[in-house]
């Protein structure tokens, strides 16, 4: 069965620090690995978007990396601001049949000042 | 541009009864899913579209009826609404379909509860 994994579940870190978020999965083979941050109430936006031969991708002060050996990705966030307290969800997209994407549970981050 | 609309935004359901969930693109995108988000877990594609005409089951499509006459839109239909089905519901639209490199875009959900 697909997974996808994240970590940690929560995070709460100061405003202007950096922090990164993890994600492993379990599906094989993959088509691409997706990172969307998801304000509450409201819908999850897209940040980066890695196919399986990319390594790395970058969305302004977001930074996703990928080590499709490891099954792994990473999100690091740089000089975090109070608007980045929000859901980051990683999603991963099988290849070669119906691309029903499996999503994590996300990590729920707040900034404080 | 407006994006995925999704009305309504809430509604409150009595068990038995059916509904249908609105959802609309100004975007011109071929593929449009229907997820649900129960709290503390991951989406689920319930169904999706790859164009008018053309819808087919995801990962939960039990309970759930779709259709797709036009491009714009993908509404959904809880014919006999149970608790289970309580939850929030996103409706996503994109130009390819999961398996490319474009983003799906998301409506602000529906939020569902079923007494």
């Amino acid at each position: 069965k697909n997974q996808v994994e994240q970590s940690p579940q929560s995070l709460i870190i100061l405003e202007g620090k950096n922090c990164t978020l993890q994600c492993n999965y379990t599906v094989s083979p993959f088509s691409n690995l997706r990172w969307y941050k998801q304000d509450t109430g409201r819908g999850p936006v897209s940040l980066t978007i890695m196919t399986f031969s990319e390594n790395t991708k970058s969305n302004g002060r977001y930074t996703a990396t990928l080590d499709a050996d490891t099954k792994q990705s990473s999100l690091h966030i740089t000089a975090s601001q109070l608007s980045d307290s929000a859901s980051y969800i990683c999603v991963v997209t099988p290849s070669g049949g119906s691309y029903i994407p499996t999503f994590g549970r996300g990590t729920s981050l707040i900034v404080h000042p | 541009n407006a994006g995925v609309t999704q009305t309504p935004k809430f509604r409150i359901l009595k068990i038995g009864q059916s509904m249908t969930l609105q959802c609309t693109q100004d975007m011109n995108h071929n593929y449009m899913y229907w997820y649900r988000q129960d709290p503390g877990m991951g989406l689920k594609l319930i169904y999706y579209s790859v164009g008018a005409g053309i819808t087919d089951k995801g990962e939960v499509p039990n309970g759930y009826n779709v259709s797709r006459s036009t491009t714009e839109d993908f509404p959904l239909r809880l014919e006999l609404a149970a608790p289970s089905q309580t939850s929030v519901y996103f409706c996503a639209s994109s130009y390819s379909q999961g398996g490319g490199n474009q983003p799906q875009h998301f409506g602000d959900g529906t939020r569902l509860s079923i007494l």
